[in-house]
């Protein structure tokens, strides 16, 4: 199992990043991908989910109209949208499976991130 | 959102030491629980998951304990490649929430 993310990005704020995670050696779809972040020196933040089974999402409110995540099966890749960044957005972002034996595929229930990628640094920076 | 709690924030410790960090939920969380091992530069490394389970690879020094609202994650004997941030994480419901994280350092 394999997750591969996209390569550091330098955004100004208020405009927009996209994170893409390809995932490789599993099924795709039996997996979901959530997104975490952290900040420079500080904890794990999680973002939100998306099924790769059927594209629902769940996402932290704090991100909720600022966010979009989205699932290419046809190249098993997952992407990660923020838009509006402001500076405290800077931050290593992780993809992360979705999995464990206690996992539900449809809802995101009971997830323990079992794999992760790693990391995509964005700076945002006037 | 449910809250996660770890003590303490920072462990000085020795090789062979016993090391055990608490990670305590505001709200019941049943075994709904994760542990994760993250080395500067690093992404997070799965440890444990329901509470209690081994995940596959991980050497048996580490064990976890506890539901509800109170966790512990122990190491037995404190090895060199062990020296690290730890996070707990609750997989009750959504959002998911971590701890803020223990640094076991030397």
């Amino acid at each position: 199992v394999q997750l591969v993310q996209s390569g550091a990005e330098v955004k100004k704020p208020g405009a927009a990043v996209k994170v893409s995670c390809k995932a490789f050696g599993y099924t795709f779809i039996s997996h979901g991908i959530s997104w975490v972040r952290q900040a420079p020196g500080q904890g794990l933040e999680w973002m939100g989910w998306i099924s790769t089974y059927n594209g629902n999402t769940d996402f932290a409110q704090k991100f909720q109209g600022r966010v979009t995540m989205t699932t290419d099966t046809s190249t098993s890749t997952v992407y990660m949208e923020l838009r509006s960044l402001r500076s405290d957005d800077t931050a290593v972002y992780y993809c992360a499976r979705a999995g464990g034996p206690y996992y539900e595929i449809l809802t995101g229930y009971y997830q323990t991130l079992d794999f992760w990628g790693q990391g995509t640094l964005v700076t945002v920076s006037s | 959102d449910i809250q996660m709690t770890q003590s303490p924030s920072s462990v000085s410790a020795s090789v062979g030491d016993r090391v055990t960090i608490t990670c305590r939920a505001n709200q019941g969380i049943s075994s709904w629980l994760a542990w994760y091992q993250q080395k500067p530069g690093k992404a997070p490394k799965l440890l444990m998951y329901a509470a209690s389970s081994l995940q596959s690879g991980v050497p048996s020094r580490f064990s976890g304990s506890g539901s509800g609202t109170d966790f512990t994650l122990t190491i037995s004997s404190l090895q060199p490649e062990d020296f690290a941030t730890y996070y707990c994480q609750q997989a009750n419901s959504f959002p998911l929430t971590f701890g803020g994280g223990t640094k076991v350092e030397i």
